[in-house]
């Protein structure tokens, strides 16, 4: 079964300082991974997506995140943090290209606090 | 392109009513996936319906239902509303199987 792990549960960084959100899987195929943002009392906004191919995908608001296989891990990345990207972050793990299947498996979520 | 929407936004209910909710997913997905979100569970998946048929389904009770239409709108249901169902409910609409998925602002049920 899949689970996903996000060890840090509140992270504070400054404006401007670089950013980086952990995110921990478990699944026993190629999985399909996400990185899902929420502001409060809002839905999800879809950051970034990893299916295949390079193991460094862009997103938007220039976020980035690395799939590493070696370490089961999808750990989100921003150089410089603004005022605005305070939120929640969810990492998701989804079932892969041999499932069929289109639910998602959300960590617990890291609640970023920027500080001027 | 109009993205997800979901109606209504807020609901009181009552204990042991029901209620239902509405998500209309983004014109030419047909796809749609329901969320409970919690402070204590966090998000969980409920269903899937693609096509008008449920393809996938998470682990609660026969209370939580739905269905998907032929325009691929899809209502879910909750009969006999436990306190502890208050959360917020998130639909989310893909295009096919193992795509991203898109999700709306979601409906916020509070039963009392």
């Amino acid at each position: 079964a899949q689970s996903v792990t996000q060890p840090d549960i509140h992270i504070t960084v400054s404006e401007g300082a670089s950013l980086e959100l952990r995110c921990n899987y478990s699944y026993g195929a190629t999985p399909y991974l996400f990185w899902y943002v929420q502001s409060p009392g809002q839905g999800l906004q879809l950051l970034l997506k990893y299916f295949s191919g390079d193991t460094l995908v862009q997103g938007i608001k220039g976020f980035e995140a690395e799939f590493k296989r070696s370490q089961s891990s999808f750990n989100l990345r921003k150089p410089s943090v603004h005022w605005s990207d305070a939120a929640e972050y969810f990492c998701a793990v989804g079932a892969g290209p041999s499932s069929g299947a289109n639910n998602l498996f959300f960590g617990t979520g890291t609640r970023l606090t920027v500080i001027p | 392109k109009a993205g997800v929407t979901q109606t209504p936004r807020y609901l009181i209910k009552t204990r042991g009513q029901q209620v239902t909710l509405s998500c209309s997913p983004i014109s030419g997905h047909r796809s749609v996936s329901w969320y409970q979100q919690t402070p204590g569970q966090g998000l969980q998946f409920l269903f899937e319906y693609f096509s008008e048929t449920q393809r996938n389904k998470g682990n609660f009770p026969g209370r939580f239902s739905g269905r998907q239409f032929s325009n691929s709108r899809s209502e879910m249901n909750v009969s006999t509303l436990e306190l502890g169902d208050s959360a917020l409910y998130l639909c989310a609409s893909s295009f096919s199987a193992n795509t991203e998925a898109f999700f709306g602002q979601g409906t916020r049920l509070t039963v009392v």
